[in-house]
């Protein structure tokens, strides 16, 4: 599977968009991004996985760049309880069962 | 009911005792998990089980024991473990590890061990 780049930290303000980027320039045409959230002394918490197209829930939007080497989680209006580690996990077709977390991104969502 | 559920969600126990961590989740899922999570690290995985038989050892050290003894039910049999083994330890479940692309996972609380 790809490895993937995050930075190590990020703070929003409550109310305004969190974009927590993320890159992934060895990604191969048959892995798929998907993006977890673990909030402290909680399990992890499935946000959202795309392709190629850009994809949205009702928790998020994540923006996948045409040439597929990175993308970006929307958080469109971050509270309070949106502060968590977030974790960007490459993950192949062949591969589904072993879903890798790297270091992440600490978000911190302030008043 | 979309729950995996974790119990105990505390133990404690000797080197030398012997315990058990169980995890249910009644969702029809065919996949179940193990991972570890030491303080401020990423969880690490340990066992996948795919339609009640081990599919996935990380290379885990033999004093941990999974079993699945059915499509809602894993354990992780604890024994001889040590002061380094303290961790949080998930469960997670998943529709199927063959659906392509819609593997998602759902995991539970966990259950926080501490080796004295």
């Amino acid at each position: 599977d790809a490895k993937t780049t995050q930075p190590p930290s990020m703070d929003c303000a409550e109310g305004r968009a969190a974009n927590l980027p993320c890159n992934h320039s060895t990604i191969s045409g048959n892995e798929y991004v998907y993006w977890y959230r673990q909030i402290h002394s909680q399990g992890p918490q499935y946000i959202i996985h795309g392709l190629k197209n850009n994809e949205t829930n009702e928790m998020a939007s994540l923006i996948i760049t045409e040439d597929r080497k990175s993308s970006t989680l929307i958080l469109p209006h971050a509270t309070l309880r949106d502060t968590a580690v977030y974790y960007c996990i490459v993950l192949s077709t062949g591969t589904a069962s072993k879903l890798t977390f790297g270091t992440g991104t600490r978000l911190q969502v302030t008043l | 009911d979309t729950e995996v559920t974790q119990t105990p969600k505390h133990l404690v126990m000797g080197m030398t005792n012997k315990k058990s961590l169980k995890c249910e989740q009644h969702m029809g899922h065919r996949a179940m998990y193990w991972y570890k999570q030491k303080a401020k690290k990423p969880p690490e995985l340990m066992f996948v089980y795919s339609y009640e038989k081990l599919s996935i050892n990380e290379s885990v050290p033999s004093r941990f024991s999974p079993e699945c003894p059915n499509s809602s039910l894993l354990n992780l049999h604890l024994h001889a473990l040590q002061p380094e083994d303290s961790a949080l330890y998930l469960c997670a479940s998943s529709q199927d590890i063959r659906v392509i692309g819609a593997n998602v996972l759902t995991f539970g609380a966990g259950s926080r061990l501490t080796v004295l």
